[in-house]
């Protein structure tokens, strides 16, 4: 059964700092992976999809990398802003027709001015 | 317009009351999806349509039921609400066809307490 774990459950970090999120995932066998950001009381917004064919994906200060041999992903967030304060959610889905996402629990981010 | 819609946003029920939560989109998407958030336990997937004569069980599917009445509309029922099941509801959708597929586009949630 796969598992994401994802490390820290919980980070601060001043203003202007650049940090890493970590997920990891128990079956390498995986069709791709998504990050996600949840604002408290709100949904889910995709912020990245690797496919497992990818290294990585950038999205403005956001880059995400996949080492699927490894079964990890990383969220890198450069300059880091107040308003990147959030839970930040790694999810995968198997490499199978027919089956959906399976989440993290999150690494909730506090950036503080 | 959000292209994700759930009503109700919140709901507050006694238990062994049925109750239904809907979902709707209007982004064209095939498949759709129903999650349930609990602290310190992540999302878990309920049940999935790839179409609309197709539905699937999830990780979590006992005592909840599903109907695609078309491809836009979702339903999920608890067919006897229990206290266990209070927790945060999300409807998502993603387009097998899209340039990057199996994005999933979440809805902003219900909240639903079970007293």
């Amino acid at each position: 059964k796969q598992e994401v774990t994802q490390i820290p459950a919980a980070l601060s970090v001043p203003e202007g700092e650049n940090l890493v999120l970590n997920c990891s995932f128990t079956d390498s066998a995986i069709y791709n992976l998504q990050w996600f950001r949840q604002d408290p009381g709100k949904g889910l917004t995709s912020l990245l999809l690797i496919q497992s064919s990818q290294r990585e994906q950038t999205s403005g200060r956001l880059n995400a990398s996949l080492d699927k041999s490894s079964g990890r992903s990383t969220l890198y967030i450069a300059a880091s802003q107040p308003g990147d304060s959030a839970t930040y959610l790694c999810a995968v889905r198997a490499n199978q027709a027919g089956t959906a996402l399976i989440f993290g629990k999150g690494t909730t981010l506090s950036v503080s001015s | 317009d959000a292209d994700v819609t759930q009503t109700p946003r919140n709901r507050i029920t006694k238990t062994g009351k049925r109750i239904m939560l809907e979902c709707s989109q209007t982004k064209g998407h095939d498949r759709m999806y129903w999650y349930r958030q609990d602290p310190g336990l992540g999302l878990r997937l309920i049940y999935y349509s790839f179409d609309v004569k197709d539905i699937n069980k999830g990780e979590i599917s006992d005592g909840y039921s599903v109907s695609r009445q078309a491809q836009a509309k979702f339903s999920l029922s608890l067919e006897s609400a229990i206290p266990n099941q209070t927790a945060l509801y999300f409807c998502a959708t993603s387009d097998t066809s899209a340039p990057t597929p199996e994005t999933q586009y979440f809805g902003p949630g219900t909240r639903l307490l079970v007293l």
